[in-house]
C-alpha cells in the first residue's frame, strides 16, 4: 500500500491563483520526486530534491524537501490552463531504490 | 531524446491468456520499475531492478506475474493467466541510481 500521504486530494483553482499541496511519510526519504500526469501519459518529472531543507525551483513551480526528511511541498505560481492534471509526489528511503507514490492530487484550473 | 519506451501502447485480451509487457529502458539507466496505475489503487510498485537484478517484487501477485530483464535494454512483465481484475495502465521507469526516474507513456491493458 502507499506509503506516502497527499493532499490535497482535488483542488478546484482559478487562473492566476497560486497552488500549493504536500505530502508526508512515516518514514526518512532521502529523496523528494515531484511528478505531473496528463490523460493518457506517463508521469513526466517536474522536480528532484536530494537534500533535507532544500528547495528547488522549475518555472512557476516550487519545491521543498522538509527539513525532517518526512515531508515535501510543491506550490504552483500564477497558475494558467495547462497545470490541469494530477500531481504526484514520490519518495525514496535511505535504505533502498525502492520509490513510492502518492495517492495524487487532481487540480482543475478554471478560467 | 531519450525516453522509456514501451511495447504494446494497448491491448486487449481474453481471461486466462498469456500478456506480456515489453520497456526499453533508458541508455545507461540500471534501475528499472514496473509500476501499475488503477482509479482505486493508484500507482503501485509491483516490481524493481537494479543491475538487472530484481531487488523486490513484493508488490506482485506472484503466482500469475512475473518480472524478468533478459539484459539492459529489455524488461518484461507477463501475467499468465491473465484476469479481469489485471486491467489497468502498466507503467515501466527507468532511472540512474538514485536520480530520477523517467517513465514510459504505458499499456493500457483490457482483459475481457
Amino acid at each position: 500500500g502507499q506509503q506516502l500521504n497527499q493532499s490535497p486530494q482535488s483542488m478546484f483553482i482559478q487562473e492566476g491563483e497560486d497552488v500549493s499541496m504536500n505530502c508526508t511519510s512515516s518514514s526518512i526519504f532521502n529523496t523528494w520526486l515531484w511528478y505531473k500526469q496528463d490523460p493518457g501519459e506517463g508521469p513526466v518529472l517536474l522536480i528532484a530534491l536530494y537534500k533535507a531543507g532544500e528547495l528547488t525551483s522549475n518555472g512557476r513551480l516550487t519545491a521543498q524537501f522538509g527539513i525532517t526528511r518526512k515531508d515535501s511541498f510543491l506550490n504552483i505560481s500564477a497558475s494558467i490552463p495547462s497545470d490541469v492534471g494530477i500531481y504526484f509526489c514520490a519518495g525514496q528511503p535511505s535504505n533502498d531504490y525502492k520509490l513510492s507514490f502518492g495517492a495524487g492530487t487532481t487540480v482543475t484550473v478554471r478560467a | 531524446d531519450a525516453r522509456v519506451t514501451q511495447t504494446p501502447r494497448h491491448k486487449v485480451t481474453e481471461m486466462g491468456q498469456e500478456v506480456t509487457m515489453r520497456c526499453q529502458p533508458i541508455l545507461g539507466h540500471n534501475t528499472v520499475f514496473w509500476y501499475r496505475q488503477t482509479m482505486m489503487q493508484g500507482l503501485e510498485l509491483l516490481a524493481y531492478f537494479r543491475n538487472r537484478a530484481p531487488l523486490d517484487d513484493s508488490g506482485m501477485p506472484k503466482d500469475r506475474f512475473s518480472a524478468e530483464m533478459p539484459d539492459a535494454t529489455l524488461a518484461t512483465l507477463k501475467i499468465q493467466p491473465s484476469e479481469p481484475r489485471d486491467s489497468a495502465v502498466y507503467f515501466c521507469a527507468s532511472g540512474l541510481g538514485r536520480v530520477r526516474a523517467f517513465f514510459g507513456q504505458g499499456t493500457r491493458l483490457t482483459v475481457v
